[in-house]
C-alpha cells in the first residue's frame, strides 16, 4: 500500500508561472511533511517542510499548503524558473522510515 | 563538513557477479538508510540501519541483498548474484535524529548499478 500518493507525474510550466504538485496520505500518525528536490544525476535534497500545526509555510518562491482534514499537502512554486526544472518528491516519516511519493518531473519552459 | 559519500558512483557488473555499494554518512550521523530508484520512478525504501544494528529491512528483497553498518567504517549494501532487474540507482541517506523521524534526511549522490 502506498503511504503517500503524489500527482501529477509530470508537469510543464512556462517561465513565470505557478507550479503546483499535490500529495495525499492516509496515515494520520504522520506529523512531518517534507518536500525533496532532485536534479538529474544527483541525490534528493530537502527543499521545504511543514508540520501539521500550521496550514502554510513559505520560503522564498516555495510554499507548502497543508489541509489536515483532507489529509493533503501541496507544493506551490511561484514565478517558476527554468532552474526549478527537477523532480520533486513529497514524503512523510513514521518511526524513522521515510515514505516518498512517486515523484513529479517538472519542466519549466523558458 | 563533508556530505554523505557514496562509492562507487557507477558500477557495471555481469549477471551472477556481486555488487558492493558503500556509504559514509555525514559526520555525527548514526542513522543510515538505503533507497533504490529505478529510471523515471520514485524512491523505494530498502533498509534502515543504526551502528551495528539493522532496524528495519522490510523493503529489502529476502534473497541476495544484505546490508550492514559496522561500528567502524562505511555502511555496505551487498547484492549477490546480480540480475538485470537490479540495475538502478541506489541512494544512501543519513540522519542524526531518532524517534519520530522529524529530522532531515541527507542524501548522497547515489551509486548507479548497471547489470549486463
Amino acid at each position: 500500500q502506498q503511504q503517500v500518493k503524489q500527482s501529477p507525474q509530470s508537469l510543464i510550466v512556462q517561465k513565470g508561472g505557478i507550479s503546483i504538485i499535490n500529495c495525499a496520505y492516509e496515515n494520520t500518525a504522520f506529523d512531518y511533511f517534507p518536500w525533496y528536490q532532485q536534479f538529474p544525476g544527483k541525490g534528493p535534497a530537502l527543499l521545504i517542510a511543514i508540520r501539521p500545526d500550521v496550514s502554510e509555510k513559505k520560503e522564498g518562491r516555495f510554499t507548502i499548503s497543508f489541509n489536515k482534514s483532507a489529509k493533503q499537502f501541496s507544493l506551490h512554486i511561484m514565478d517558476s524558473q527554468p532552474g526549478d526544472s527537477a523532480t520533486y518528491f513529497c514524503a512523510a516519516p513514521l518511526f524513522n522510515k521515510f515514505y516518498f511519493g512517486s515523484g513529479t518531473k517538472l519542466n519549466v519552459k523558458p | 563538513n563533508a556530505g554523505v559519500m557514496q562509492n562507487p558512483r557507477h558500477l557495471v557488473r555481469r549477471r551472477g557477479q556481486e555488487a558492493r555499494l558503500r556509504c559514509s554518512p555525514m559526520k555525527g550521523h548514526s542513522h543510515v538508510y538505503w533507497y533504490r530508484q529505478l529510471p523515471e520512478e520514485g524512491l523505494k525504501f530498502m533498509v534502515y540501519l543504526q551502528k551495528e544494528n539493522i532496524i528495519d529491512e522490510s523493503g529489502m528483497p529476502k534473497e541476495r541483498f544484505s546490508a550492514e553498518f559496522p561500528k567502524e567504517g562505511p555502511s555496505i549494501l551487498r547484492i549477490q548474484q546480480v540480475v538485470r532487474g537490479d540495475s538502478a540507482a541506489y541512494f544512501c541517506a543519513s540522519s542524526p535524529f531518532h524517534g519520530q523521524g522529524h529530522g532531515e534526511l541527507f542524501f548522497g549522490e547515489g551509486s548507479r548499478l548497471t547489470v549486463l
